[in-house]
This record gives C-alpha cells, sequence and structure tokens, in this order.
C-alpha cells in the first residue's frame, strides 16, 4: 500500500488529554507531511518536513506538535490545547529537490481517525 | 502564502458526459499543479499533474489545462464512468519549500 502507514486506524480520546499519532514510511522519501481532513474543508496542513531534524508548520499548527528524529517517521502530537480535534487525519511523503523541477508527488497512509469523547 | 479555490464543490452528470473541475492560485511562484482523486473511504491518490512551463497534459480520459496568466487550471474527465465518482482535489507547490496547498475538494457523482 504505498509504503506508507498509519496507526491506530481509529483512536478514541478524553478531552484534556494529549495523543501521538504514528506515521512510518519505507519508500526513502525526505519530505514528509500531516494534513487534517473535514468534511467540505478539503486537506488542511498541520506541519511538514523536507528532512530529519527539521520542520515547519503548516497552515492549522495550533494545538500540535511533531518530531522529525528519523527520517522514515513523522509522528504527530494532538495536544489538549488543539480546541476541536475531532477529524481524519492523514500522513504523506514525497521525495525532495532542491532543483523544485522533478514530481512533488504525495503518498498517502490510509489515515487515523480521532474521536474525542 | 498560498491560496487555492475550487469549484464546484459539487457536481453530478450522467455517464458518458463530460465533467470539469476547476482551480485558481494566488501565488505566481507556484510551479507544480497535481491533482488527486479519493474514492470512499480510500485515501488520496495522484491521478494527474502538470508543471508550470506546460499548458495541458492528457492521459488517457483525464486532462489538465493550466493558464500561468490567469493563475488557473482545470481538469477535464471525458466519457465519464460510474468508476469516477469520487473526492477530487487540486494543489499547488509553493516554490522551493515543497509546501503543497489544497482546494476544498469536488464531490463528483456519475450516474448510471
Amino acid at each position: 500500500d504505498g509504503g506508507i502507514t498509519q496507526s491506530p486506524k481509529y483512536l478514541f480520546r478524553k478531552e484534556g488529554q494529549n495523543v501521538t499519532l504514528s506515521c512510518e514510511q519505507n519508500l526513502n522519501h525526505d519530505a514528509m507531511y500531516w494534513y487534517r481532513q473535514d468534511p467540505g474543508q478539503g486537506l488542511r496542513l498541520i506541519y511538514y518536513s523536507q528532512i530529519v531534524n527539521d520542520f515547519q508548520k503548516g497552515d492549522i499548527a495550533e494545538g500540535y506538535s511533531v518530531s522529525r528524529e528519523k527520517k522514515e517517521s513523522f509522528p504527530l502530537t494532538v495536544t489538549s490545547a488543539q480546541k476541536n480535534p475531532t477529524a481524519f487525519y492523514l500522513c504523506a511523503s514525497s521525495i525532495f529537490s532542491l532543483a523544485g523541477l522533478s514530481t512533488n508527488e504525495q503518498f498517502f497512509g490510509p489515515g487515523t481517525r480521532l474521536t474525542v469523547l | 502564502g498560498e491560496n487555492v479555490e475550487q469549484h464546484p464543490s459539487t457536481l453530478s452528470v450522467q455517464e458518458g458526459d463530460s465533467a470539469v473541475i476547476k482551480c485558481t492560485y494566488s501565488d505566481s511562484a507556484s510551479n507544480y499543479f497535481p491533482w488527486y482523486k479519493q474514492e470512499l473511504g480510500k485515501r488520496p491518490q495522484l491521478i494527474i499533474d502538470i508543471r508550470s512551463n506546460v499548458g495541458e497534459k492528457k492521459d488517457q480520459r483525464i486532462a489538465v489545462t493550466l493558464n500561468k496568466t490567469a493563475k488557473h487550471f482545470s481538469l477535464h474527465i471525458t466519457e465519464t464512468q460510474p468508476e469516477d465518482s469520487a473526492v477530487y482535489f487540486c494543489a499547488a507547490l509553493s516554490g522551493g519549500y515543497q509546501k503543497v496547498t489544497f482546494g476544498t475538494g469536488t464531490k463528483l457523482q456519475v450516474i448510471p
């Protein structure tokens, strides 16, 4: 399935708790991304990382945190500061070219559906 | 930052007819424009893409056109089939930062 996995598939959390979503890829891709998908709002970028030990905020980073200690892994933590965390979360990866000429096809994981109770 | 607008949000066509989805972008530095298809319950997958130095690209029943001056690009699906029913997302890549901004999606329904 494209070499990118997410776990768990479904996650339930009580209000006030932090939770971490896993994303792993074996495609040897440098760039990784986290998106949030809500009905009618498309894919909104939370965080992205171009190389190990570096990441950038996306459009809706508040209440989320990430780390990129290994090339293969890009976990996302949903903190208690995120006011409306119930959503479908998608992780993606792609190659990264400084020349900017190569394709930036993103390969998506199967997603994690987070529900806050 | 980049802003991508996509229209329409829903589209119903009869099987065999054509479907057109339109997107506009704001950042003139954007140079790569992919289209993704997301079937119900599945992950998005790339169906076609176009670079800023190309005006049109075709792949069987799917084509994408790009107008850099007007900052808009469109997806054209001809001879639609029921399996084309899905949500389609356009996107734009801004410069060297590898940040991809997605449109809000179009739900296409092909009626048999």
